[in-house]
């Protein structure tokens, strides 16, 4: 079963600064099937990227995804306020869960 | 406007059985698999399982499998999940969330509904 590990548990910036996300696989997956989504409190998670690169419909070119093999990344490059929140990696389709998530990192205002 | 709506809140008793639902409008229900997300409280993202309403073909996972049911009426585009027997540990808020399309690479879930939070206390 494949575990993904994100880093860092919290992440402290602030409005302006870059945000790189780190997802770590605990076995190779393929890029074409690595999402990461975004979740403020008291609110439902929003997809940001899927096949590890590509942006969901609505989401600004400041959101960025990459990697490969076991590592990927997620980069937010100047921080807006309204990007404080929570963000998953997630993976699909390896048995014998077919989906799964990160713990999450916590992104929050310094 | 494309939405799945969940049902309310609810507060149940340890032993009680509960259905919750999940309704897709905007879109053909029938096309997308819709799945069930679990995240206790202060915590991440779980998948439970997952259905096609087009056909009721069900996956769970394993740590759900046997613990939930997942069903689906598609006359009334709506998914739901069932507890025979809640435990205190079922608290949590369960989200449902549309799989973007049938092939491997389009398996990430674009839309969710805005959760459903059960509470089991005695």
């Amino acid at each position: 079963e494949i575990v993904l590990t994100q880093s860092p548990g919290t992440l402290s910036l602030s409005p302006g600064e870059r945000a790189t996300l780190s997802c770590r696989a605990s076995q190779s997956v393929s890029s074409t099937y690595l999402a990461w989504y975004q979740q403020k409190p008291g609110q439902a998670p929003r997809l940001l990227i899927y096949g590890a690169s590509t942006r969901a419909t609505g989401i600004p070119d400041r959101f960025s995804g990459s990697g490969s093999g076991t590592d990927f990344t997620l980069t937010i490059s100047r921080l807006e306020p309204a990007d404080f929140a929570v963000y998953y990696c997630q993976q699909y389709g390896t048995s014998p869960s077919l989906y799964t998530f990160g713990q999450g990192t916590k992104l929050e205002i310094k | 406007e494309v939405q799945l709506g969940q049902s309310g809140a609810e507060v149940k008793k340890p032993g009680e059985s509960l259905k919750i639902s999940c309704q897709g409008s905007g879109y053909s229900f029938t096309n997308n698999w819709i799945a069930w997300v679990r995240q206790m409280p202060g915590k991440g993202l779980e998948w439970m399982g997952i259905i096609y309403p087009g056909d009721s073909d069900t996956r769970y996972s394993p740590s759900f499998q046997g613990q939930v049911t997942i069903s689906v009426d598609k006359s009334i585009s709506t998914a739901y999940l069932q507890w025979g027997s809640l435990k205190a540990s079922d608290t949590a808020i369960y989200y449902c969330a549309r799989q973007r399309g049938p092939l491997l690479q389009d398996w990430y879930f674009d839309l969710w509904g805005r959760g459903t939070l059960v509470t089991v206390s005695s």
